[in-house]
């Protein structure tokens, strides 16, 4: 019984398309997370998420849109995807900041 | 500006050949420093988390200590099944978020 879990594994689209990736824990955690990962291999924080609440936005362009329906669910809305945004996307859920994270398996995006 | 810094990039051990890894960073008022393992195509594994200067953590080949300027990871007598990368991460200064080295990347050979 996966913990996090994303959909889709991979994801190739063409420039100027959007774009969904969904996230859901069943983990019972109150804050998630979006982080993205470049081609050498560096991650970094996108959104966080307490509770359905934004308490992150890090420099993230207005194309990348979070929404969260409920507290099990953090999804990612790309918009008008351009060749810059082909990266992994790993989703991420904790109890709080002093606890570890548990990643997803993460989103693999080409945008070509 | 908060950040975590890892050494080596890479690293390459026989069987059975200890080592350390070495992660030191810069943020106001450390609150959390975080080990991950990660092998390729799947998301960070939480391994460790270092509260204070002095703590040690220990798992399996796996020890983790941690001063005020820095932490390493130390693996003894490490296996092939230890390649992975590992990532060092602390909790950034707005304890909002996890910010994250560029990782070692270690491959342990038979």
């Amino acid at each position: 019984d996966t913990a996090v879990s994303q959909t889709p594994k991979y994801l190739v689209t063409q420039m100027g398309n959007d774009k969904s990736i969904k996230c859901e824990q069943n983990l019972g955690h109150d804050t998630m997370y979006w982080y993205k990962q470049d081609s050498k291999k560096f991650l970094k924080i996108m959104f966080s998420y307490n509770n359905k609440e934004l308490i992150i936005n890090e420099t993230v362009p207005n194309r990348f849109s979070p929404k969260s329906p409920d507290k099990a669910h953090l999804n990612l809305h790309i918009n008008s995807l351009e060749l810059g945004d082909s990266a992994v996307y790993f989703c991420a859920s904790s109890q709080g900041p002093l606890y570890g994270y548990t990643f997803g398996s993460g989103t693999r995006l080409t945008v070509v | 500006e908060d950040q975590v810094t890892q050494s080596p990039e890479a690293l390459r051990l026989q069987e059975g050949e200890s080592s350390s890894l070495n992660c030191s960073y810069t943020v106001s008022g450390l609150r959390g420093l975080f080990w991950y393992r990660q092998d390729p195509g799947k998301g960070p594994e939480f391994l460790f988390t270092l509260y204070s200067a002095g703590e040690e953590k220990e798992k399996e080949r796996l020890k983790a200590t941690l001063t005020k300027k820095e932490s390493f990871l130390h693996i003894t007598a490490p296996k092939p099944e230890d390649s992975a990368t590992y990532l060092c991460a602390v909790l950034n200064q707005a304890g909002t978020a996890l910010i994250f080295g560029k990782g070692t990347t270690l491959s342990v050979s038979s």
